[in-house]
């Protein structure tokens, strides 16, 4: 696509719901980047993949939180049993290879746990 | 570890003023630099780039940075800003090379007065 995709936009959920989010990035790019932003600080890194293959996952908090790419395209993060400390804004991001080409953000997904 | 300093939470400028944006950073080599720009509901946007070379570069939107080894900084300026600059600012800092992640300072706020 032309841009990186995040879906959905907004999502409310219930304190131990699972949720899963989506990220669409530019056609043909390598490298996609999940971080998590709070309010009022930048963007923390979650976890990066290479195509399908995931390089860093040293960034996710605990286990309850997991990310995928299976094609090397669409990649999704899952955050299992939600607690409140979790809501913020994800955000996803793609490069050509590598972040030596600095990032393409999506608009992100803000998570409300409640 | 990589670190990065917005030692500036929130900026106000008159329109038509020039414009410093701070940024220092810790990294044991030479650092790939960033800056982005995030607007109100939008993601973040890929600004300008430090790899190597000339410690000068130009970005969009006319603003350029200046790589200062010595102090280590990266400040961001603008010779003249519109109210359309007003924003988001972010500073990152990563190692490049595919090594995967950036690490972001918390983002400095322009307000632009008319």
């Amino acid at each position: 696509g032309a841009g990186v995709s995040q879906s959905p936009r907004y999502k409310v959920t219930k304190r131990g719901q699972d949720v899963a989010l989506r990220c669409d990035p530019i056609s043909g790019h390598v490298s996609l980047y999940w971080y998590r932003q709070a309010l009022g600080q930048g963007p923390e890194f979650l976890t990066y993949f290479n195509y399908e293959a995931q390089q860093d996952k040293s960034g996710l908090p605990n286990d309850r939180f997991s990310a995928e790419r299976p094609e090397g395209s669409i990649s999704t993060l899952t955050i299992q049993r939600t607690e409140q400390r979790d809501s913020a804004m994800y955000r996803c991001a793609s490069s050509p290879e590598g972040e030596d080409y600095g990032y393409t953000f999506g608009s992100g997904t803000r998570l409300t746990v409640v | 570890a990589q670190s990065v300093t917005q030692p500036d939470i929130h900026i106000t400028v008159s329109e038509g003023a020039s414009l410093e944006l701070r940024c220092n950073y810790s990294y044991g080599a030479t650092p790939y630099l960033f800056w982005y720009v995030q607007s109100p509901g939008q993601g973040l946007q890929l600004l300008l780039k430090y790899f190597s070379g000339d410690t000068l570069v130009q970005g969009i939107k006319g603003f350029e940075a200046e790589f200062k080894r010595s102090q280590s900084s990266f400040n961001l300026r603008k010779p003249s800003v519109h109210w359309s600059d007003a924003a988001e600012y972010f500073c990152a800092v990563g190692a490049g090379t595919n090594a995967g992640k950036s690490t972001f300072g918390d983002g400095t706020t322009l307000t632009v007065k008319p």
